[in-house]
Protein backbone atom coordinates (compact mmCIF):
# COMPACT_ATOMS: atom_id res chain seq x y z
CA UNK A 1 0.00 0.00 0.00
CA UNK A 2 1.36 3.72 -0.79
CA UNK A 3 2.31 5.84 1.83
CA UNK A 4 0.90 9.52 2.65
CA UNK A 5 1.88 11.59 -0.85
CA UNK A 6 2.58 15.40 -0.03
CA UNK A 7 3.07 17.87 -3.04
CA UNK A 8 4.80 19.74 -3.76
CA UNK A 9 7.71 19.06 -1.14
CA UNK A 10 9.32 22.83 -0.99
CA UNK A 11 7.84 25.64 -1.88
CA UNK A 12 9.11 29.35 -1.73
CA UNK A 13 6.76 32.08 -1.95
CA UNK A 14 6.80 35.55 -1.00
CA UNK A 15 4.32 37.35 1.63
CA UNK A 16 1.20 38.40 0.57
CA UNK A 17 0.88 35.59 -1.71
CA UNK A 18 -1.05 32.20 -0.79
CA UNK A 19 -0.16 28.95 -1.16
CA UNK A 20 -2.29 25.27 -1.63
CA UNK A 21 -0.81 21.98 -0.51
CA UNK A 22 -1.75 19.12 -1.14
CA UNK A 23 -1.98 15.51 0.52
CA UNK A 24 -3.10 12.25 -0.51
CA UNK A 25 -3.96 10.11 2.22
CA UNK A 26 -3.40 5.62 2.01
CA UNK A 27 -5.89 4.27 0.65
CA UNK A 28 -9.34 3.69 2.26
CA UNK A 29 -8.37 6.07 4.73
CA UNK A 30 -10.92 8.45 5.39
CA UNK A 31 -9.68 11.07 8.33
CA UNK A 32 -7.01 13.90 7.54
CA UNK A 33 -5.06 15.75 9.49
CA UNK A 34 -3.33 18.78 9.10
CA UNK A 35 -0.64 19.65 11.26
CA UNK A 36 2.50 22.91 11.44
CA UNK A 37 5.68 22.47 12.52
CA UNK A 38 7.95 25.19 13.48
CA UNK A 39 11.03 25.76 15.04
CA UNK A 40 9.68 28.02 17.77
CA UNK A 41 5.91 26.47 18.40
CA UNK A 42 6.57 23.10 17.36
CA UNK A 43 4.28 20.60 16.14
CA UNK A 44 0.38 22.17 16.56
CA UNK A 45 -2.47 20.55 15.27
CA UNK A 46 -4.37 22.87 12.57
CA UNK A 47 -7.45 20.70 11.73
CA UNK A 48 -8.86 17.47 10.75
CA UNK A 49 -11.35 16.29 7.83
CA UNK A 50 -13.44 13.29 7.74
CA UNK A 51 -15.80 12.27 5.07
CA UNK A 52 -15.30 15.72 3.39
CA UNK A 53 -16.24 17.40 6.61
CA UNK A 54 -14.29 19.47 9.21
CA UNK A 55 -14.74 17.64 12.06
CA UNK A 56 -11.49 19.77 14.47
CA UNK A 57 -10.27 22.69 14.59
CA UNK A 58 -6.81 24.18 15.95
CA UNK A 59 -6.23 27.56 17.29
CA UNK A 60 -5.00 28.98 13.42
CA UNK A 61 -5.94 32.22 12.09
CA UNK A 62 -9.03 32.02 9.54
CA UNK A 63 -6.18 32.51 7.28
CA UNK A 64 -5.32 28.39 7.04
CA UNK A 65 -7.93 26.61 5.86
CA UNK A 66 -9.17 23.23 4.08
CA UNK A 67 -10.67 21.02 2.49
CA UNK A 68 -11.23 17.29 1.78
CA UNK A 69 -12.68 15.82 -1.89
CA UNK A 70 -15.02 12.50 -2.19
CA UNK A 71 -11.88 10.92 -2.84
CA UNK A 72 -10.63 11.74 0.80
CA UNK A 73 -7.77 13.95 -0.42
CA UNK A 74 -7.36 16.94 1.08
CA UNK A 75 -5.46 20.05 0.60
CA UNK A 76 -4.93 23.04 2.67
CA UNK A 77 -4.39 26.80 1.76
CA UNK A 78 -2.79 29.62 3.26
CA UNK A 79 -3.82 33.14 2.42
CA UNK A 80 -2.03 36.69 3.00
CA UNK A 81 0.89 34.62 3.55
CA UNK A 82 3.67 36.12 6.40
CA UNK A 83 6.93 34.99 7.39
CA UNK A 84 5.86 33.37 10.55
CA UNK A 85 3.85 30.99 8.26
CA UNK A 86 7.31 29.24 7.04
CA UNK A 87 7.22 25.23 8.34
CA UNK A 88 6.62 21.78 7.64
CA UNK A 89 3.27 20.91 6.83
CA UNK A 90 2.46 17.66 7.93
CA UNK A 91 -0.21 15.43 7.01
CA UNK A 92 -1.20 12.66 8.32
CA UNK A 93 -3.82 10.11 7.45
CA UNK A 94 -6.21 7.29 9.56
CA UNK A 95 -9.05 4.64 9.23
CA UNK A 96 -10.80 6.03 11.61
CA UNK A 97 -14.78 6.02 12.98
CA UNK A 98 -16.11 8.62 16.06
CA UNK A 99 -14.81 6.99 19.28
CA UNK A 100 -12.16 4.77 18.41
CA UNK A 101 -8.74 5.74 17.69
CA UNK A 102 -6.44 4.39 14.43
CA UNK A 103 -2.97 5.24 13.99
CA UNK A 104 -2.67 8.43 11.95
CA UNK A 105 0.23 7.99 9.52
CA UNK A 106 2.59 10.36 8.15
CA UNK A 107 3.06 11.92 5.30
CA UNK A 108 6.85 13.44 4.55
CA UNK A 109 5.88 17.40 4.71
CA UNK A 110 5.88 20.27 2.37
CA UNK A 111 8.63 22.82 3.19
CA UNK A 112 6.87 26.28 2.64
CA UNK A 113 9.27 28.87 2.98
CA UNK A 114 7.92 32.44 2.70
CA UNK A 115 10.14 35.25 2.00
CA UNK B 1 -6.57 20.75 27.48
CA UNK B 2 -4.26 18.11 27.50
CA UNK B 3 -0.44 18.90 27.66
CA UNK B 4 2.85 17.52 27.48
CA UNK B 5 6.53 18.17 28.44
CA UNK B 6 9.51 16.92 27.15
CA UNK B 7 11.98 17.58 29.70
CA UNK B 8 14.82 17.18 27.72
CA UNK B 9 15.55 19.23 24.30
CA UNK B 10 18.47 17.51 23.58
CA UNK B 11 20.34 13.79 25.32
CA UNK B 12 23.70 12.83 23.92
CA UNK B 13 24.65 9.45 24.63
CA UNK B 14 27.53 6.73 23.25
CA UNK B 15 26.53 3.97 21.06
CA UNK B 16 25.53 0.53 22.80
CA UNK B 17 24.62 2.92 26.20
CA UNK B 18 21.11 2.90 27.56
CA UNK B 19 18.99 5.70 27.47
CA UNK B 20 15.84 7.25 28.47
CA UNK B 21 13.94 10.31 26.98
CA UNK B 22 10.99 12.13 29.77
CA UNK B 23 7.62 13.06 29.04
CA UNK B 24 5.15 14.10 31.34
CA UNK B 25 1.73 14.54 30.51
CA UNK B 26 -1.36 16.90 32.20
CA UNK B 27 -5.04 16.31 30.77
CA UNK B 28 -7.86 15.72 33.07
CA UNK B 29 -9.61 12.76 31.75
CA UNK B 30 -8.12 9.51 30.06
CA UNK B 31 -5.62 9.86 27.50
CA UNK B 32 -3.94 7.67 24.69
CA UNK B 33 -0.46 8.34 24.57
CA UNK B 34 2.00 8.02 21.61
CA UNK B 35 6.08 8.03 21.01
CA UNK B 36 6.91 9.46 17.49
CA UNK B 37 10.46 9.47 15.67
CA UNK B 38 11.63 12.12 12.80
CA UNK B 39 14.71 11.90 11.32
CA UNK B 40 15.91 14.49 9.11
CA UNK B 41 13.69 15.66 6.20
CA UNK B 42 11.06 12.99 6.92
CA UNK B 43 7.26 13.00 8.84
CA UNK B 44 7.14 11.55 11.96
CA UNK B 45 7.00 7.41 12.03
CA UNK B 46 4.70 5.87 15.15
CA UNK B 47 7.38 3.92 17.81
CA UNK B 48 4.44 2.81 20.19
CA UNK B 49 1.30 4.03 21.91
CA UNK B 50 -0.46 3.29 24.91
CA UNK B 51 -4.26 2.93 24.29
CA UNK B 52 -5.04 0.72 27.47
CA UNK B 53 -4.35 -2.62 29.08
CA UNK B 54 -0.48 -3.41 30.03
CA UNK B 55 1.60 -0.72 31.62
CA UNK B 56 4.83 -1.61 29.45
CA UNK B 57 4.53 -0.92 25.61
CA UNK B 58 6.87 -2.57 23.52
CA UNK B 59 7.53 -0.52 20.17
CA UNK B 60 9.53 -0.74 16.91
CA UNK B 61 13.41 -0.66 16.88
CA UNK B 62 13.66 -2.04 20.16
CA UNK B 63 11.71 1.01 21.95
CA UNK B 64 9.73 0.24 25.01
CA UNK B 65 7.75 3.07 27.46
CA UNK B 66 5.97 2.73 30.58
CA UNK B 67 2.45 4.29 30.97
CA UNK B 68 2.92 5.42 34.66
CA UNK B 69 -0.76 7.40 35.59
CA UNK B 70 0.31 8.44 39.49
CA UNK B 71 3.23 10.15 38.07
CA UNK B 72 1.37 11.00 34.52
CA UNK B 73 4.52 10.26 32.90
CA UNK B 74 5.25 7.97 29.91
CA UNK B 75 9.20 7.57 29.69
CA UNK B 76 10.73 6.10 26.61
CA UNK B 77 13.72 3.68 27.04
CA UNK B 78 15.93 1.81 24.92
CA UNK B 79 18.70 -0.83 26.66
CA UNK B 80 21.11 -0.49 24.15
CA UNK B 81 21.17 2.66 21.28
CA UNK B 82 22.57 2.43 17.51
CA UNK B 83 24.34 5.63 15.32
CA UNK B 84 21.01 5.03 13.34
CA UNK B 85 18.64 6.11 16.59
CA UNK B 86 19.76 9.63 16.19
CA UNK B 87 17.05 11.64 16.03
CA UNK B 88 13.91 13.83 16.90
CA UNK B 89 11.58 12.31 19.55
CA UNK B 90 8.17 13.44 20.21
CA UNK B 91 6.01 12.41 22.63
CA UNK B 92 1.89 13.16 22.20
CA UNK B 93 -1.75 13.00 23.75
CA UNK B 94 -5.07 12.91 22.22
CA UNK B 95 -8.17 11.73 24.10
CA UNK B 96 -10.25 9.04 22.49
CA UNK B 97 -12.38 9.32 20.07
CA UNK B 98 -10.29 12.40 18.20
CA UNK B 99 -7.72 12.24 15.74
CA UNK B 100 -6.30 15.78 17.34
CA UNK B 101 -2.29 14.88 18.55
CA UNK B 102 -1.04 17.33 21.25
CA UNK B 103 2.44 16.81 20.78
CA UNK B 104 5.73 17.10 23.12
CA UNK B 105 8.38 19.95 22.12
CA UNK B 106 10.50 17.45 21.11
CA UNK B 107 13.71 15.39 22.34
CA UNK B 108 16.70 15.45 20.01
CA UNK B 109 18.70 11.76 20.60
CA UNK B 110 22.67 12.07 19.50
CA UNK B 111 24.15 8.90 19.43
CA UNK B 112 27.81 9.14 18.95
CA UNK B 113 30.22 6.06 18.73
Amino acid sequence: KAGVTQTPRYLIKTRGQQVTLSCSPISGHRSVSWYQQTPGQGLQFLFEYFSETQRNKGNFPGRFSGRQFSNSRSEMNVSTLELGDSALYLCASSSTDRGLYNEQFFGPGTRLTVL
Amino acid sequence: AQSVTQLDSQVPVFEEAPVELRCNYSSSVSVYLFWYVQYPNQGLQLLLKYLSGSTLVKGINGFEAEFNKSQTSFHLRKPSVHISDTAEYFCAVTLGGFQKLVFGTGTRLLVSP
